[in-house]
């Protein structure tokens, strides 16, 4: 069955950097893009971006260029989001999210079980 | 960016009940709209797809139409599990989600 497998809670501090892994299975990693959410405690969700999982190229929302950065490990089927410079305002969960298509504008149809960050000093 | 504007904000139902959330888009997108469910602390989840097409494994009481700018989703037959958020999202162009309807059970 497909599944994407998240790593665990972080707690940061200001000014620092973490890297957040979305390890998937039960598909061709390569065939399907991969997309990062955001979702603040208490709020709704914002997409962030997505990897083309086939040719690495990635692709910011506006508000995430800059301090983030997604990355593969395609050996291993696994995306990273990365955020450096860490700010208060980062606290929220992360998930990772599959397109079910090849296009970056896709429906998600299976996503991470979430990785909450906590950033305070 | 697409603006997804979503109503009511909260929705309070009985079991049984039918009901209806919208979602409006600020352009026309086309059927390019799919919905999710998100249980408190759990993943979202995929509902319909392309304005109306239904997920494997999803149950039948969930629907949707619509096409242009906007769009609904329904629920025949509310039950208790269907409590939590619903957030529609724009396919057109660069992903952009809805705030959400919270349907609760009263």
């Amino acid at each position: 069955q497909i599944q994407l497998v998240q790593s665990g809670p972080e707690l940061k501090k200001p000014g620092e950097t973490v890297k957040i892994s979305c390890k998937a299975s039960g598909y061709t990693f390569t065939n399907y893009g991969m997309n990062w959410v955001k979702q603040a405690p208490g709020k709704g969700l914002k997409w962030m971006g997505w990897i083309n999982t086939n040719t690495g190229e990635p692709t910011y929302a506006e508000e995430f260029k800059g301090r983030f950065a997604f990355s593969l490990e395609t050996s291993a089927s696994t995306a990273y989001l990365q955020i450096n410079n860490l700010k208060n305002e980062d606290t929220a969960t992360y998930f990772c999210a599959r397109s079910g298509t090849a296009r970056a504008t896709s429906y998600f149809d299976y996503w991470g079980q979430g990785t909450t960050l906590t950033v305070s000093s | 960016d697409i603006v997804m504007t979503q109503s009511p904000a909260t929705l309070s139902v009985t079991p049984g009940d039918r009901v209806s959330l919208s979602c409006r888009a600020s352009q026309s997108i086309s059927d390019y709209l799919h919905w999710y469910q998100q249980k408190s602390h759990e993943s979202p989840r995929l509902l319909i797809k392309y304005a109306s097409q239904s997920i494997s494994g999803i149950p039948s009481r969930f629907s949707g139409s619509g096409s242009g700018s906007d769009f609904t989703l329904s629920i025949n037959s509310v039950e208790p599990e269907d409590v939590g958020v619903y957030y529609c999202q724009n396919g057109h162009s660069f992903p952009t989600f809805g705030g959400g309807t919270k349907l609760e059970i009263k």
